[in-house]
């Protein structure tokens, strides 16, 4: 079993849906990742968390430390949310572990 | 502009054939990481750097050498590079939080 876990592996939505992309680890952790890539394959942070929820712009990311869960949510999806959302837990030191990823498209 | 520059973007060896990827980071952090990505595994850590002058496994260390030479930069070396080594690379930094590189498509042939 992988350190972490994302679910869905992929989603499809219509513009405008809500959506939610989770994320289950089964190691202690000092922090987690959200990331996105870019179709074109960059990759770029969204959001770290130790506790609690933050929000920037339509995203919103949540972590529950005790359930060593994470959820990542995207208000009013529009078609250039279209990417690979990957979820990576901090552990020992800088240590980074990555989920699969999930392929994200928004139908107009 | 700050960042993570990572060069080459492309790279083609033949099986054997050695190389140097070059990382390097303007923005004065402490960590930096090695990093490869292949269709259904995600990213797998290959070394990390937690500061200046040090360096550590990770996942998937075989075939590979890192040098950390000073606080920018962080280099990963094929010595001998093999088809199993045909991968996209990530180089990135922390503070936190993640900076990554453009990434190099290296085809092992």
């Amino acid at each position: 079993k992988n350190e972490v876990e994302q679910s869905p592996q992929n989603l499809t939505a219509q513009e405008g849906e809500f959506i939610t992309i989770n994320c289950s680890y089964s190691v202690g952790i000092s922090a987690l990742h959200w990331l996105q890539q870019h179709p074109g394959g960059g990759i770029v942070s969204l959001f770290m968390l130790s506790s609690g929820k933050k929000k920037h712009g339509r995203l919103i990311a949540t972590i529950n430390i005790q359930e060593k869960h994470s959820s990542l949510h995207i208000t009013a999806s529009h078609p250039r949310d279209s990417a690979v959302y990957i979820c990576a837990v901090q552990t020992s030191g800088s240590r980074l572990t990555f989920g699969e990823g999930t392929q994200l498209t928004v139908n107009p | 502009n700050a960042g993570v520059t990572q060069t080459p973007k492309f790279q083609v060896l033949k099986t054997g054939q050695s190389m140097t990827l070059q990382c390097a980071q303007d923005m004065n952090h402490n960590s930096m990481y090695w990093y490869r990505q292949d269709p259904g595994m995600g990213l797998r850590l290959i070394y990390y750097s937690a500061s200046e002058g040090t360096t550590d496994k990770g996942e998937v260390p075989n075939g590979y050498n890192v040098s950390r030479l000073n606080k920018r930069e962080f280099s990963l070396r094929l010595e001998s590079a093999a088809p199993s080594q045909t991968s996209v690379y990530f180089c990135a930094s922390s503070y936190p939080p993640l900076h990554f590189g453009n990434g190099t498509r290296l085809t092992v042939t």
